[in-house]
């Protein structure tokens, strides 16, 4: 049981807007920075969003993050085939006083 | 461009320890707002900190798995090791090196990721 909360799935056709879901606490969420990684298939996961909202160099800007209270969201636009990946939100946690994941989203561009 | 390898063995039995290193390189391991963390993923589930470590060798662990792990750190040779012991079927994963930062979950370097599994 993962700390923070994922959609195990999401869908949506190419050129369409989705957005990926992570519910936290207080503890983590609620009160630090938000963390979004993305993981193609037998490769190791990459930061695609730092600080809740920034993206490092290199990464589209297709890609947005958000925050809210003890919520976040990842907002993909202008789907491509190549953004079919699994998608992790990750958070420090003050409480275990340590990073957290969230269990993952896998997004499946139809 | 700093990178990190993993390397140590693929296959450990039950109640034996776990033994893994990652090298560092391209870049140094002894910045004072550097962590070098191990992450793993069991085949088809998600990702699971297990600790990380500084230069100087302050350690913090997930308190799940702190009982049975080790972080180590090398700077002579730019490296730490993870060593996990007792362990069980449940302890097969991708185990993963990265770069990180105390009070943040920003993993901003990978390793490649090592397939561990646990069998007789």
């Amino acid at each position: 049981q993962s700390v923070l909360t994922q959609p195990p799935s999401a869908s949506a056709t190419p050129g369409q807007r989705v957005t990926i879901s992570c519910s936290g606490s207080s503890s983590n969420i609620g009160n630090n920075y938000v963390y979004w990684y993305s993981q193609l298939p037998g490769t190791a996961p990459k930061l695609l969003i730092y600080r809740d909202d920034q993206r490092p160099s290199g990464v589209p800007d297709r890609f947005s993050g958000s925050k809210s209270g003890t919520s976040a969201s990842l907002a993909i636009s202008g789907l491509r085939s190549e953004d079919e990946a699994d998608y992790y939100c990750a958070s420090w946690d003050h409480s275990l006083s340590g990073q957290v994941f969230g269990g993952g989203t896998k997004l499946t561009v139809l | 461009q700093l990178q990190l390898q993993e390397s140590g063995p693929g296959l450990v039995k039950p109640s034996e320890t776990l033994s893994l290193t990652c090298i560092v390189s391209g870049g140094s391991i002894s910045r004072s707002s550097y962590y070098w963390g191990w992450i793993r993923q069991p085949p088809g589930k998600g990702l699971e900190w297990i600790g990380s470590i500084s230069y100087s060798g302050s350690t913090y662990y997930n308190p799940s798995l702190k009982s049975r792990v080790t972080i180590s750190v090398d700077t002579s040779n730019k490296q730490f090791s993870l060593r996990l012991n007792s362990v069980t079927a449940a302890d097969t994963a991708v185990y993963y090196c990265a770069r990180c930062y105390y009070g943040s979950a920003e993993f901003d370097y990978w390793g490649q990721g090592t397939l561990v599994t646990v069998s007789s």
